[in-house]
């Protein structure tokens, strides 16, 4: 069974950074391709960016309101995935989600998430 | 950027009754080659993570019951829930994941019992 655990979350104020980590257990983390997704109070969904596996040089994309600011990377021997955020503004407020894409097509899709850890922006 | 516009916001339905919701992307979500439309339903129940539905606009994902069935016409989505239960009730995302980031998902549709 797959589970990924989020974790790192808290309060902190604007302009500040926090670092979230998400630990992978009951899959080859290596071969994951891995997203954060967020979602702030009340609001829907939000994809925030990726990172690609080794083989492709774990490349990263990113969605345009937090590029520059944060920065995802993995550890396939730690099967960790992290989130590096900086100059975090009030409205990066939110539950963030490490998530799996899923293989071939349905590789983009979440198929697996973690419980979300809850980062809270506020002076 | 794809946009995915989901509509109705919200619904009530009775038990037993059909619920049916769409989702509408902003371009073509088809990728020829294997003629499937990169498009995934995602169920939301307050306090929990999302859980996939469908991918590639109509494959139910392992374990999803069989009431949940999604379709495609062109650039709109329909997710199908054939005979509503207690335990649907949540919040519904439609997401396209076609050629490049950024993924987006819809707004939601919000599904209670009538």
């Amino acid at each position: 069974e797959v589970h990924l655990v989020e974790s790192g979350g808290g309060l902190v104020k604007p302009g500040g950074s926090l670092t979230l980590s998400c630990v992978a257990s009951g899959l080859t983390f290596s071969n994951a391709w891995m997203s954060w997704v967020r979602q702030a109070p009340g609001k829907g969904l939000e994809w925030v960016g990726r990172i690609k596996i080794r083989p492709l040089g774990m490349a990263t994309d990113y969605a345009a309101p937090v590029s520059g600011r944060f920065t995802i990377s993995r550890d396939d021997s730690r099967n960790t995935l992290y989130l590096q955020m900086s100059s975090l503004k009030v409205e990066d407020t939110a539950v963030y989600y490490c998530a799996t894409e899923g293989y071939g097509p349905s590789l983009g899709a979440f198929e697996f998430w973690g419980q979300g850890a809850r980062v809270t922006v506020s002076s | 950027d794809v946009v995915m516009t989901q509509s109705p916001d919200s619904l009530a339905v009775s038990l037993g009754e059909r619920a049916t919701i769409n989702c509408r992307s902003s371009q073509s979500l088809l990728y020829t080659p294997n003629n499937k439309n990169y498009l995934a339903w995602y169920q939301q129940k307050p306090g929990q993570p999302p859980r996939l539905l469908i991918y590639s606009a109509s494959i139910r994902q392992s374990g999803v019951p069989d009431r949940f069935t999604g379709s495609a016409s062109g650039t709109d989505f329909t997710l199908t829930i054939s005979s509503l239960e207690a335990d649907d009730v949540g919040v519904y995302y439609c997401q396209h994941y076609y050629s490049r980031p950024p993924w987006t998902f819809g707004q939601g549709t919000r599904v209670e019992i009538k």
